[in-house]
């Protein structure tokens, strides 16, 4: 089973649109959680940390559900350039230097 | 200008070959991990390196070494590579707290292709 699973999408929206991606964890004692979002063949950059309490950073806005192992990223008033895969990233509490990355759900937003 | 470096960008080479893949960070970060990305996979990590002399595998070691003997680089070594390894290589760096809190910072990846 994979420790971390995302839906591949790809999810498409038109622009000003609201719209939530989620991804699931299997290892109950995972301790952090992120988002990362990566352009076509470009590198992931860190689009942002997701806290306990959730967490709201523009737009962009990150929860938590511990009990049900996962964790959302909602985008809202999407833009054509948020046209992108987010990458959703877990790191375990035994070993806080390794990282699992989900697959990718691939958001294209559209004029 | 802050960055993380990876050279070659591209290769194409032949089974059996050794070959090495340079990382390079100029943020004087203590951690530095290597990944390669294949669809429908994501990323998987390959080795990563909390400090100079520190190194420790990650979930898909096989077939990879690497060393840290200077702080800013961490080069990727395949032995005898094989053409399962084609893939996205990325490396990236952060931070001593790289789970808690520190950002990694990832290079522009090197996309090798072994026939």
């Amino acid at each position: 089973r994979k420790e971390v699973e995302q839906d591949p999408g790809p999810f498409n929206v038109p622009e000003g649109a609201t719209v939530a991606f989620n991804c699931t964890y299997s290892n109950s004692a995972s301790q952090s959680f992120f988002w990362y979002r990566q352009d076509c063949r470009k590198e992931p950059k860190l689009l942002m940390s997701v806290y306990s309490s959730g967490n709201e950073d523009g737009r962009f806005t990150a929860q938590l559900n511990r009990a049900s192992q996962y964790i959302s990223l909602l985008i809202r008033d999407s833009k054509l350039s948020d046209s992108a895969t987010y990458l959703c990233v877990v790191n375990p509490l035994y070993n806080f230097n390794k990282f699992y990355f989900g697959s990718g759900t691939k958001l294209n937003v559209k004029p | 200008e802050a960055q993380v470096t990876q050279n070659p960008r591209y290769l194409i080479t032949v089974t059996g070959k050794k070959l090495t893949v340079t990382c390079s960070q100029n943020m004087n970060h203590e951690y530095m991990s290597w990944y390669r990305q294949d669809p429908g996979l994501g990323l998987r990590q390959i080795y990563y390196s909390m400090n100079v002399e520190v190194t420790d595998k990650g979930d898909v070691p096989e077939g990879y070494k690497v060393s840290r003997k200077e702080k800013r680089n961490f080069p990727l070594i395949l032995e005898s590579p094989s053409p399962n390894q084609t893939s996205l290589y990325f490396c990236a760096s952060s931070g001593p707290r790289a789970g808690r809190g520190d950002t990694q910072y990832f290079g522009p990846g090197t996309r090798l292709t072994v026939l």
